[in-house]
């Protein structure tokens, strides 16, 4: 039964450009939330999807923005890179269902340069 | 005042005794609790998850929730040093569809 996955593991960047991370959720799950956790921080809530439409947003920028496919998987995209948004980047999973618990990928980290 | 506060530690505690770890948060409206094990560098791993008030076991941890009190807590007994890690505290908020909100985490450390 896999897990939840993301790719990449590791990705550099410079200053302004732009970057699209990618999650599988674990099997049987429909519902994913991308989290964005800097060094000796807790994660912090970006968005939610489910059923392809964006269904939460936490307190991030356009700059930030997502998509899911047909198949449950998602995308989140990064526009504009600025130092700032060098972090730990996490795709967690769940049901659709109030309360289900979300379980996190291994993450996607990010250093801008 | 922050939504989900712990403090980040470090607890230490002795190989086999009780690690308590606290937490309280500011959302009277949340509904769903949840206890993350993060170690150093990888992604935090759901161990417990708490609906209701009062104790709910399982193996060495045991979570506990107190609605009135806005606190929740994880002890974890037999403490072992696979145990040295970041636990995280998350609250689910939200109506229908939730998000977790986290708190900064506590850093055990339980030495030999």
């Amino acid at each position: 039964d896999a897990g939840v996955t993301q790719s990449p593991t590791h990705l550099i960047k410079t200053r302004g450009q732009q970057v699209t991370l990618r999650c599988s959720p674990k099997s049987g799950h429909d519902t994913v939330s991308w989290y964005q956790q800097a060094l000796g921080q807790g994660p912090q809530f970006i968005f939610q999807y489910y059923e392809e439409e964006e269904r939460q947003r936490g307190n991030f920028p356009d700059r930030f923005s997502g998509h899911q496919f047909p198949n449950y998987s998602s995308e989140l995209n990064v526009n504009a890179l600025l130092l700032g948004d060098s972090a730990l980047y996490l795709c967690a999973s769940s049901l659709g269902r109030k309360d289900q618990p979300q379980h996190f990928g291994d993450g996607t980290r990010l250093s801008i340069l | 005042q922050k939504e989900v506060e712990q403090n980040s530690g470090p607890l230490s505690v002795p190989e086999g005794a009780i690690a308590s770890l606290n937490c309280t948060y500011s959302d009277r409206g949340s509904q769903s609790f949840f206890w993350y094990r993060q170690y150093s560098g990888k992604s935090p791993e759901l161990i417990m998850s708490i609906y209701s008030n009062g104790d709910k076991e399982d193996g060495r941890f045991t979570a506990q929730l107190n609605k009135a009190s806005q606190y929740v807590s994880l002890l974890i007994r037999d403490s072992q040093p696979s145990d040295s890690a970041t636990y995280l505290c998350a609250v689910g908020q939200g109506t229908g569809f939730q998000k977790l909100v986290f708190g900064t985490g506590t850093r055990l450390l339980v030495s030999p």
